[in-house]
């Protein structure tokens, strides 16, 4: 398996436009969890699905930010419209069971200028 | 509130000496506690994973111990390499249905040859 596969790697957009990060958990993995990692706040937790299903979305931070998951195999988190405190590393990671490793993909690292 | 801190912040060794580093955690109900390494530019990558039952887990060089009673865990690396320079991220999950993760701040190994 090629691991946890997150798209775009890196992103530098305008404050004010639509950001959308894409990710591809590991194959049979059936949870899926978005990430926000920054040098002040350290790694957060926005959003984790169980089965294509939000559980929890209380770490999302605005309601500018959105995820869905349509199938198993795709996810994405979107941020509209993103703005500079935006700017950040966003890591998805999957896991088989909720309270078990997790894998993380490689992050989108995020720049809103 | 629940809270995991770490200990030291950043830490400088050189080459071949042991380190280690600790965690303190203040999880409720707890499930389990997990150690990542996160290397500069990629997504941390699992190490170790404790429940309550267990108070030492070794991965290669990496030794993990966890004292329940006391909420303390620390992360023991032996004859430390280069490759071992990277921040270790202390991770503690609640035993509910939630099962959510407290995240710490991490400790920041520089290993110097």
């Amino acid at each position: 398996d090629a691991g946890v596969i997150q798209s775009p790697r890196h992103e530098v957009t305008e404050m004010g436009q639509e950001v959308t990060l894409r990710c591809k958990p590991i194959s049979g993995h059936d949870y899926l969890f978005w990430y926000r990692q920054t040098m002040m706040r350290g790694l957060e937790l926005l959003i984790y699905f169980n089965n294509n299903v939000p559980i929890d979305d209380s770490g999302m931070p605005e309601d500018r930010f959105s995820a869905k998951m349509p199938n198993a195999s795709f996810s994405t988190l979107k941020i509209q419209p993103s703005e500079p405190r935006d700017s950040a590393v966003y890591f998805c990671a999957s896991s088989l069971l909720l309270r078990e490793t997790q894998y993380f993909g490689p992050g989108t690292r995020l720049l809103v200028l | 509130k629940n809270q995991v801190e770490q200990s030291p912040q950043s830490l400088i060794i050189l080459e071949g000496k042991n380190c280690t580093l600790q965690c303190n955690y203040t999880v409720s109900p707890f499930s389990n506690l997990r150690w990542y390494k996160q290397d500069t530019g990629r997504g941390p990558v699992s190490l170790t994973i404790m429940t309550f039952s267990e108070n030492t887990k070794s991965n290669g060089r990496y030794t993990a111990t966890l004292d329940a009673d006391t909420k303390q865990s620390s992360l023991h690396i032996t004859a430390s390499q280069l490759s071992d320079s990277a921040s270790y991220i202390c991770v503690v999950s609640e035993d509910t249905n939630a099962g959510k993760s407290t995240f710490g701040d991490g400790t920041t190994l520089t290993v110097k040859p």
